[in-house]
């Protein structure tokens, strides 16, 4: 269940366009997922959820989607802002489990 | 409300002292509790998870202990810090039971091991 330890992939978009990070999952038994958005120096915060039995979600702004098929999660930014710059993080939770996972992370900057 | 908090926010050690790093729930009761670690640029690396009182899990082999001694509160230490262990430590909690309860996060400690 340890992270990766790898560079941090960077996405960079445009200010006013929409951002999508990916993430791809290792445990199809996986039941729970959620995205959390790191501002640098803070600790994660909630951004989304999802459970295994949806295919996709919506909050403001955001749109999760679920692929179990080929374990893909990614979450949709519409209309990037500055303040949408930090390091998102999917994170599954095994089988029912009280643990999860985290992903190596993305690092999102929005371009003026 | 819940909130969580950690401190210190910043500790600077020499190699060989020990730690300790305390972490404080309010607002909720019988939490689940998590410490994990954040190297620079990394994801975060679950090292102790704890579902009561004296109830602690370990998931990775090293030199950090950690103890719950009350139920609102968690504490990651060290006998003798190793340079390895400068990171990020976050403390983060969870309801207990239930079907799907996401993690809240604490504000996060930085270690810088000397």
């Amino acid at each position: 269940g340890e992270s990766v330890g790898l560079h941090l992939p960077t996405l960079s978009v445009q200010e006013g366009d929409n951002s999508i990070i990916n993430c791809a999952y290792s445990n199809s038994a996986s039941d729970y997922f959620i995205w959390y958005k790191q501002e640098s120096g803070k600790g994660p915060q909630f951004i989304i959820d999802i459970r295994s039995n949806m295919d996709k979600r919506q909050g403001q702004r955001v749109t999760v989607l679920l692929n179990k098929t080929v374990k893909h999660l990614s979450l949709q930014i519409a209309a990037t802002q500055p303040g949408d710059s930090a390091v998102y993080f999917c994170a599954e939770r095994w089988d029912y489990g009280q643990n999860f996972v985290f992903g190596p992370g993305t690092r999102l900057s929005v371009l003026p | 409300s819940q909130t969580i908090h950690q401190w210190p926010a910043t500790l600077v050690q020499p190699v060989g002292s020990p730690l300790s790093l305390e972490c404080t729930v309010e607002g909720t009761s019988n939490p689940n509790l998590y410490w994990y670690r954040q190297a620079a640029g990394r994801g975060l690396q679950l090292l102790f998870y704890s579902v009561g009182i004296g109830q602690i899990s370990s998931e990775v082999p090293q030199n950090l202990s950690a103890s719950r001694p009350q139920d609102r509160q968690f504490i990651l230490s060290s006998k003798k810090l190793l340079l390895s262990d400068s990171g990020f430590y976050l403390c983060a909690w969870s309801v207990q039971g239930g079907s799907y309860n996401e993690q809240f996060f604490g504000p996060g400690t930085r270690l810088t091991v000397l």
